[in-house]
């Protein structure tokens, strides 16, 4: 099946740096990545919808500022987490739409931890 | 995208059958059935899906009702592999751009 990874699978880092986690599509393109997040014994919950080539888009009361979201190639998104706090540690995932099959696939996550 | 219902937790012995019941009454006669798993600290892992009809693959079987309001995964031997949250899903047609609405989920444990 289709493949999507994620890097880092894990991060810790200081209150108010700023972490950035690739998604990455290795044998197919992806017109619409989604990332969600996850925090512990919860459900995945969608963040934003990222699209190559425009804006992405955030779900209610996710931080668009907060929360950077980049997709400047058919096999690339990117999540920025700026100035990040520890109540922003949760476990990131993000998932590839195939194009020809409209199929969903999920990367491996990143857990990040803010000290 | 309709909203489904799912028993919080059960439990399987291993090399048995599990049944994991979902119930989507109000699923629109373009949603299919979705099943996904995700194992501690991973992401989701695609295992079925389906419209109406029976769809059974190398890992699993889906069996959905005639009217559609519900469904049931089955795993025909679980192994202790097979321990997870499993989350059933109900979307649009594969490519419409849609994301995937996860609930609660079932935590499946495969007891030895």
């Amino acid at each position: 099946g289709a493949v999507v990874s994620q890097h880092p699978s894990w991060v810790i880092c200081k209150s108010g740096t700023s972490v950035k986690i690739e998604c990455r599509s290795l044998d197919f393109q992806a017109t619409t990545m989604f990332w969600y997040r996850q925090f512990p014994k919860q459900s995945l919950m969608l963040m934003a919808t990222s699209n190559e080539g425009s804006k992405a888009t955030y779900e209610q009361g996710v931080e668009k500022d907060k929360f950077l979201i980049n997709h400047a190639s058919l096999t690339l998104s990117t999540l920025t987490v700026t100035s990040a706090h520890p109540e922003d540690s949760s476990f990131y995932i993000c998932s590839a739409e195939e194009g020809s099959t409209g199929e969903l696939f999920f990367g491996e996550g990143s857990r990040l931890t803010v000290l | 995208d309709a909203k489904t219902t799912q028993p919080p937790s059960m439990d399987c012995a291993e090399g048995r059958a599990a049944n994991l019941p979902c119930n989507h009454s109000t699923i629109s006669g373009n949603e299919y059935v979705y099943w996904y798993r995700q194992i501690h600290s991973q992401g989701p892992q695609y295992i079925i899906h389906g419209l109406k009809n029976n769809e059974t693959n190398e890992m699993a079987s889906l069996i959905i009702t005639e009217d559609r309001k519900s469904s049931t995964l089955i795993l025909p031997h679980a192994t202790l592999r097979d321990t997870a949250v499993y989350y059933c899903i109900v979307r649009v047609a594969a490519g419409s751009a849609r994301q995937l609405t996860f609930g609660s989920g079932t935590q499946l444990t495969v007891l030895p």
